[in-house]
C-alpha cells in the first residue's frame, strides 16, 4: 500500500461549481500535510499546509485533514478555468532526508 | 536567480548514454531535492543536499543514478548507461532548510530514452 493514496481522475466539474479533491494516508509518522498545484509542463507549486487536524482557509481554497480517519481534503468554492490542473497531496515527515511523500495527483478540469 | 532553474528543460538520448541534469536552486536556499516524475506514478523522492552533502542516496533507484551537488549551489543527477524506463520528468527543488516545507520547484527536465 503507498503511503498516499489519491484518486488521478480526471475529474471534470462545471466552472463555478465547489471542487472537493480527496487523499488517504497510511503511515501515523507524520508532521504536515500539503497540497500542490502542478500545470502541464511546469513544476508543483505549493497551495497550502497545515499541521493539525480542522480546517485551514486561503482565499477559494479549504485545506482540511482528519487524523483519525487519514484523510486529507482540498476544496475549491467557485471553481475557474484556471484552476485547471493537477493537484498533489503530500505528507512530510521528519523533514531533510526524509522528503516528502507525494500521492500520484488528480487532474482537475474546470469546464467554462 | 528568481527561482529554481533546471536544464535541459528536454532532453532525448539513446539507450545505454549518459545523461546530465542540472539543478540552479535559488541563491541561499540549502536544502535541495530530487523527484522523478514518471507518467500515473506521482513524484518519487531520489535524493536530498544539505549543502553539498548527501545524508541518504538510498533513493536513487540504482547504482546508475548518481547526484553531487558543489558550492552549496548548482547540482548534477546523473545516469549512465540510460534504459527506457528511465523516461520520466525529473524535477528539482530548493528550500531555506530542511523541514520540507516552502519547497520551490523548478519546471523539470523531462528526459525520453529511445
Amino acid at each position: 500500500q503507498k503511503e498516499v493514496e489519491q484518486d488521478p481522475g480526471p475529474l471534470s466539474v462545471p466552472e463555478g461549481a465547489i471542487v472537493s479533491l480527496n487523499c488517504t494516508y497510511s503511515n501515523s509518522a507524520f508532521q504536515y500535510f500539503m497540497w500542490y498545484r502542478q500545470y502541464s509542463r511546469k513544476g508543483p507549486e505549493l497551495l497550502m499546509y497545515t499541521y493539525s487536524s480542522g480546517n485551514k482557509e486561503d482565499g477559494r481554497f479549504t485545506a482540511q485533514v482528519d487524523k483519525s480517519s487519514k484523510y486529507i481534503s482540498l476544496f475549491i468554492r467557485d471553481s475557474q478555468p484556471s484552476d485547471s490542473a493537477t493537484y498533489l497531496c503530500a505528507k512530510g515527515g521528519g523533514g531533510g532526508a526524509d522528503g516528502l511523500t507525494f500521492g500520484k495527483g488528480t487532474h482537475l478540469i474546470i469546464q467554462p | 536567480g528568481a527561482g529554481v532553474s533546471q536544464s535541459p528543460s528536454n532532453k532525448v538520448t539513446e539507450k545505454g548514454k549518459d545523461v546530465e541534469l542540472r539543478c540552479d536552486p535559488i541563491s541561499g536556499h540549502t536544502a535541495l531535492y530530487w523527484y522523478r516524475q514518471s507518467l500515473g506514478q506521482g513524484l518519487e523522492f531520489l535524493i536530498y543536499f544539505q549543502g553539498n552533502s548527501a545524508p541518504d542516496k538510498s533513493g536513487l533507484p540504482s547504482d546508475r543514478f548518481s547526484a553531487e551537488r558543489t558550492g552549496g549551489s548548482v547540482s548534477t543527477l546523473t545516469i549512465q548507461r540510460t534504459q527506457q524506463e528511465d523516461s520520466a520528468v525529473y524535477l528539482c527543488a530548493s528550500t531555506y532548510s530542511g523541514q520540507g516545507l516552502g519547497y520551490t520547484f523548478g519546471s523539470g527536465t523531462r528526459l525520453t530514452v529511445v
